[in-house]
């Protein structure tokens, strides 16, 4: 079983729609969670981090649900420029690894 | 990020030879990795570090060795590449589990 699973997608929706990742993880033990962005041959980017209490910033909101092992992201009024690959990445509290997820592709359709 | 730099970009190289590539931080950040990138299996951990001559294995490391002989700089070397590490290499610099990674501009190498 991978340490972290999501949806590969591909996820195509129109401009102003709402679409939700949801991604799983392996071990009860871990202790930091982000969601990334990566455009097509570029390097992932911090999207933002997850919180327990959840969080948001502007469109997209962020949650953990650590009872069932996993975090999500929201987005909200989608755009053209949010196409693009979601991975969600954790981090487990025994070493310093973090372990991705392969990524949940999202197309924005005028 | 602009802290981050990768060499060289771009390598196309022959079966059997040895490779090195090099990440050079500014961030000062004590922990740096290596990371390839394949469809279908997301990004996995070849080796990290966690301090100047402190690295260990990550899930993919065989084939692979690293050195880092100062904070700024993570090499990794393919003593004698195969073309299964024809692949997208990504280097990463961090401060701590609770601090997120922050990415070089990766490295495409074609293993002919």
């Amino acid at each position: 079983r991978k340490e972290v699973e999501q949806d590969p997608g591909p996820f195509n929706v129109p401009e102003g729609a709402t679409v939700a990742f949801n991604c799983t993880y392996s071990n009860s033990a871990s202790q930091s969670f982000f969601w990334y962005r990566q455009d097509c041959r570029k390097e992932p980017k911090l999207l933002m981090s997850v919180y327990s209490s959840g969080n948001e910033d502007g469109r997209f909101t962020a949650q953990l649900n650590r009872a069932s092992q996993y975090i999500s992201l929201l987005i909200r009024d989608s755009k053209l420029s949010d196409s693009a690959t979601y991975l969600c990445v954790v981090n487990f509290r025994t070493g310093n690894q973090f372990y991705f997820g392969t990524g949940t592709s999202l197309t924005v359709i005028p | 990020d602009a802290g981050i730099t990768q060499s060289p970009r771009h390598k196309v190289t022959e079966t059997g030879t040895p490779v090195t590539l090099r990440c050079h931080q500014t961030e000062n950040h004590r922990y740096m990795y290596w990371y390839r990138q394949d469809p279908g299996h997301g990004l996995r951990l070849i080796h990290y570090s966690y301090g100047v001559k402190d690295t260990d294995k990550g899930e993919v490391s065989d084939g692979y060795s690293v050195s880092r002989s100062k904070t700024e700089d993570f090499l990794l070397t393919l003593e004698s590449a195969t073309s299964s590490q024809t692949s997208v290499y990504f280097c990463a610099t961090g401060q701590g589990s609770n601090s997120p990674l922050h990415f070089g501009n990766g490295t495409r190498l074609t293993v002919t």
